[in-house]
């Protein structure tokens, strides 16, 4: 399969710590996307890092590409409730015409 | 701006049904998606069209299932006959001129029980 790996599959932590998700793949890539998706809702778009960028900011969030292990982290700095959700890593695979989105990661934060 | 607008959010059906899903993404948005998402297989990509032409409809499961886009602001997906093992939640996403290097944005889904 060419698509991400997100790992852990799930994480509970406590409101204030930090959360990092990683993703894994195998394929060669332009670019790697993340999203976010809220409980009943679509998917949002987070950040997009390129494959000649090592680390991107947004905000809380901070995301980072090692194109030699082939794997991506996203770190939310002092995670609040809100940040509960499922993220997702999403590939822009070297000539590829598609994105091809992982299985996600599933955040819950305790208040 | 209005984002991508999913019609209906809710569908209920008896299998068998011809089932209409429909879409209005983003105006100025080239590209439109079309996924479903279960828990089994995650998000799947269906089909998407650039300039309202079908590009890559390797993912639709079954002659069963039919997309159209006949203007630049309107998308359906069809489903005719359904089947139990459609139930899923569709979600139609669209994104500007460059596509792959572009963010998608996506509408709230369509949520489909085929009892």
């Amino acid at each position: 399969s060419q698509q991400g790996e997100e790992d852990p599959q799930a994480l509970s932590i406590q409101e204030g710590e930090n959360a990092t998700m990683n993703c894994s793949y195998k394929t060669s890539i332009n670019n790697l996307q993340w999203y976010r998706q809220n409980s009943g809702r679509g998917l949002v778009h987070l950040i997009l890092i390129r494959s000649n960028e090592r680390e991107k900011h947004s905000g809380r969030l901070r995301v980072t590409l090692d194109t030699s292990k082939k794997s991506s982290s996203l770190l939310i700095t002092a995670s609040r409730a809100a940040d509960t959700a499922s993220y997702f890593c999403a590939l822009g695979p070297t000539g590829g015409f598609k994105t091809i989105f992982g299985a996600g990661t599933r955040l819950f934060v305790k208040a | 701006d209005a984002g991508v607008i999913q019609s209906p959010r809710h569908e209920v059906t008896e299998m068998g049904q011809e089932v209409t899903l429909r879409c209005k993404p983003i105006s100025g948005h080239d590209y439109l998606f079309w996924y479903r998402q279960t828990m089994m297989r995650g998000l799947e990509l269906l089909i998407y069209f650039n300039n309202n032409v079908p590009i890559d409809d390797s993912g639709m499961p079954e002659d069963r299932f039919s997309a159209k886009m006949p203007n630049a602001s309107f998308s359906t997906l069809k489903i005719q006959p359904s089947e139990p093992r459609d139930s899923a939640v569709y979600f139609c996403a669209s994104s500007r001129t460059t596509g792959l290097d572009q963010p998608q944005h996506f509408g709230d889904g369509t949520r489909l029980s085929i009892l």
